[in-house]
């Protein structure tokens, strides 16, 4: 079983509707949770960690379930912009440079 | 701006010949690197925590001779691909942090392509 897993899609949706993305994660002991944004051939880029009482940036909101072991990741209003591949990542400690990351998930927001 | 250098972004090598990838921290002091794999349509895996002054801590599965990382100051540290094969092909990505409490900065990575 993965460490992280992910739906790799491609989710492919029109502008502006509303997108989920889920994730779960196998180790219980996992501390700190991220969403990251990777655009295509390039480094990913934190869009946003997540909290455990939820969170939100935007049009973007960010949930964690510990007890089921499920992160999500909503975006409102798609853009085209908001075309990438979406990384579920994981920290199994405080230390936040050992990540483990989910395989991503694929958006395209068509016009 | 970038925060996290790393060069070369795309290097293309002949079997049998080493490649060194740098990763350089740019304003800030970086104690701990992370050098990260990602083959297509993969996700990213880690290979190694490079240490500044000590020896790098590779994950199961990769190669210390193989891959050789060398964290001689706080805002560089390097990873030397050894006798490189074509399955060693990938895009190779370091990240940094100020500290653990400090978001991660990834580099741009460098696309190794070996022939």
């Amino acid at each position: 079983r993965k460490e992280v897993e992910q739906d790799p899609g491609p989710f492919n949706v029109p502008e502006g509707a509303t997108v989920a993305f889920n994730c779960t994660y196998s180790n219980s002991a996992s501390q700190s949770f991220f969403w990251y944004r990777q655009d295509c051939r390039k480094e990913p880029k934190l869009l946003m960690s997540v909290y455990s009482s939820g969170n939100e940036d935007g049009r973007f909101t960010a949930q964690l379930n510990r007890a089921s072991q499920y992160i999500s990741l909503l975006i409102r209003d798609s853009k085209l912009s908001d075309s990438a591949t979406y990384l579920c990542v994981v920290a199994l400690s405080s230390n936040t440079g050992k990540l483990i990351f989910g395989q991503g998930t694929t958006l395209q927001v068509k016009p | 701006g970038a925060v996290v250098s790393q060069h070369p972004s795309r290097v293309i090598c002949k079997s049998g010949t080493s490649v060194k990838i740098e990763c350089r921290s740019l304003d800030f002091q970086a104690t701990t690197m992370f050098w990260y794999r990602q083959f297509p349509k993969q996700s990213l895996m880690l290979m190694a925590t490079s240490n500044e002054g000590s020896k790098a801590t590779y994950e199961q599965g990769v190669e210390k001779d193989k891959f050789l990382i060398n964290h001689a100051s706080l805002t560089l540290s390097t990873l030397t691909v050894t006798s490189a094969h074509p399955e060693d092909s990938s895009f190779y990505i370091c990240s940094a942090t100020r500290d653990p409490n400090s978001p991660l900065h990834f580099g741009n990575g460098t696309r190794l392509t070996v022939t």
